[in-house]
């Protein structure tokens, strides 16, 4: 059981605008920044979004991040089939003093 | 051009020890901190330790504090993870990571721990 909360899966057709939503409490999200991770099929993790909605160079700005209190979430808009993926959400936990993960959902694109 | 390089990775025995390196490159290894993150066959991904950036300080998770180290050598531009009482459940593609700030910033592409008999 993953102490952020994601969606197991999500889907959307080409073009049209997604979202993953992460919820966790006031120990994690609601004291510290989310960060968003892209893992393709076989491949390791990449760095999506850091610091709620920080985009890293080189990374299409189809993709967004926000966050509110205790959840956060990342857009994905004009949605392309290379976009189909595992997205994680993580961040730091100030009572467990871990980093945790969500669980991660599984993209789609129909 | 970042790049991180694990390796160490094999089959073990339940019960054994296995060391796993990090060797980086392309960026001033010593002022990042770094991370060590799992993920099981068919699973999501988990955290298990952070070193920061003059091995001052690290962290664990629930699951390994007690049995893994993870330590650092600034001047081979090397990030370790000594595994010891090594369990089914370790079983797992280890990564490590860079951290800037509060993130995990370039992945290395994982090396593979199968503990069994």
């Amino acid at each position: 059981q993953s102490v952020l909360t994601q969606p197991p899966s999500a889907s959307g057709t080409p073009g049209q605008r997604v979202t993953v939503s992460c919820s966790g409490s006031s120990s994690n999200i609601g004291s510290n920044t989310v960060n968003w991770y892209q893992q393709l099929p076989g491949t390791a993790p990449k760095l999506l979004i850091y610091s709620n909605h920080q985009r890293p160079s080189g990374v299409p700005d189809r993709f967004s991040g926000s966050k509110s209190g205790t959840s956060a979430s990342l857009a994905i808009s004009g949605l392309q089939s290379e976009d189909e993926a595992d997205y994680y959400c993580a961040t730091w936990d100030d009572s467990l003093n871990v980093w945790v993960f969500g669980g991660g959902t599984k993209l789609t694109v129909l | 051009q970042v790049q991180l390089v694990e390796s160490g990775g094999g089959v073990v025995q339940p019960g054994r020890s296995l060391r796993l390196s990090c060797a980086a490159s392309g960026f001033t290894f010593r002022t990042y901190g770094m991370h060590w993150v799992r993920q099981a066959p068919g699973k999501g991904l988990e955290w298990v330790a952070v070193i920061w950036y003059d091995g001052s300080n690290k962290y664990y998770a629930d699951s390994v504090r007690g049995r893994f180290t993870i330590s650092r050598d600034n001047s081979k531009n090397t990030l370790y993870l000594q595994m010891n009482s090594l369990r089914a459940e370790d079983t797992a593609v280890y990564y490590c990571a860079t951290d800037p700030d509060d993130y995990f910033d370039y992945w290395g592409q994982g090396t593979l721990v199968t503990v069994s008999s």
